[in-house]
């Protein structure tokens, strides 16, 4: 999990303003996610991406969009229509997933609040 | 989709003592069990995990069971030492997705 990267650490937003946090990974891994994180919450997956120029929703994706240009690199825009989105945002990567390689790797995670 | 329900929310134990955190999932498709640990404000960090075609697995004082007949699985940690106090995360996964139990908040007390 060393291998991938996340930023800003910390991220304030204004209402109505679009942020884009930064997720990189130097692990050749095909499969990228983003999660959030709630307090006394599990992870609950926003947007995943299974190979370059593809990618698909998952349970909480409404406010958010995501690109998957490069194989390293799946950014994840909080946009104005998120009507919520103080949270823990968590990028993860896998090897390949559906061919037995499942193990999710962290990133360090981005705090975001709203102002 | 998969529910994934985790108990209990919050365990305190005497240091020296085993702790036992239980997961149930719903999609019989399932095929494998990872464990998280995260520490306050840290990324979650896999501790152990399992996959269908096994019972039971151990990595010294951790270990983990599975039960699909009854769609469980649970996280036995023993010789619990301060440092295992953390929030922990049962998922399952069927196909391209993990999904994930709510947390359990575990507490050593030295």
């Amino acid at each position: 999990d060393g291998g991938i990267t996340q930023s800003p650490k910390y991220l304030f937003r204004k209402e109505g303003q679009n942020v884009t946090l930064s997720c990189e990974q130097n692990l050749n891994h095909d499969a990228m996610y983003w999660y959030r994180q709630d307090p006394g919450q599990g992870l609950r997956l926003i947007y995943y991406s299974q190979i370059v120029n593809d990618f698909q929703k998952g349970d909480i994706a409404e406010g958010y969009s995501v690109s998957r240009e490069k194989k390293e690199s799946f950014p994840l825009t909080v946009t104005s229509a998120q009507k919520n989105p103080t949270a823990f945002y968590l990028c993860a990567s896998s090897i390949a997933p559906g061919q037995g390689s499942d193990t999710q790797y962290f990133g360090p995670g981005t705090r975001l609040t709203v102002l | 989709g998969e529910n994934v329900e985790q108990h209990p929310s919050t365990l305190s134990v005497q240091e020296g003592d085993s702790a036992v955190i239980k997961c149930t999932y719903s999609d019989s498709a399932s095929n494998y069990f990872p464990w998280y640990k995260q520490e306050l404000g840290k990324r979650p960090q896999l501790i152990i995990d399992i996959r269908s075609n096994v019972g039971e697995k151990k990595d010294q004082r951790i270990a983990v069971t599975l039960n699909k007949t009854a769609k469980h699985f649970s996280l036995h940690i023993t010789e619990t030492q301060p440092e295992d106090s953390a929030v922990y995360f049962c998922a399952a996964s069927g196909s391209y997705q993990l999904t994930f139990g709510k947390g359990t908040k575990l507490s050593v007390i030295p």
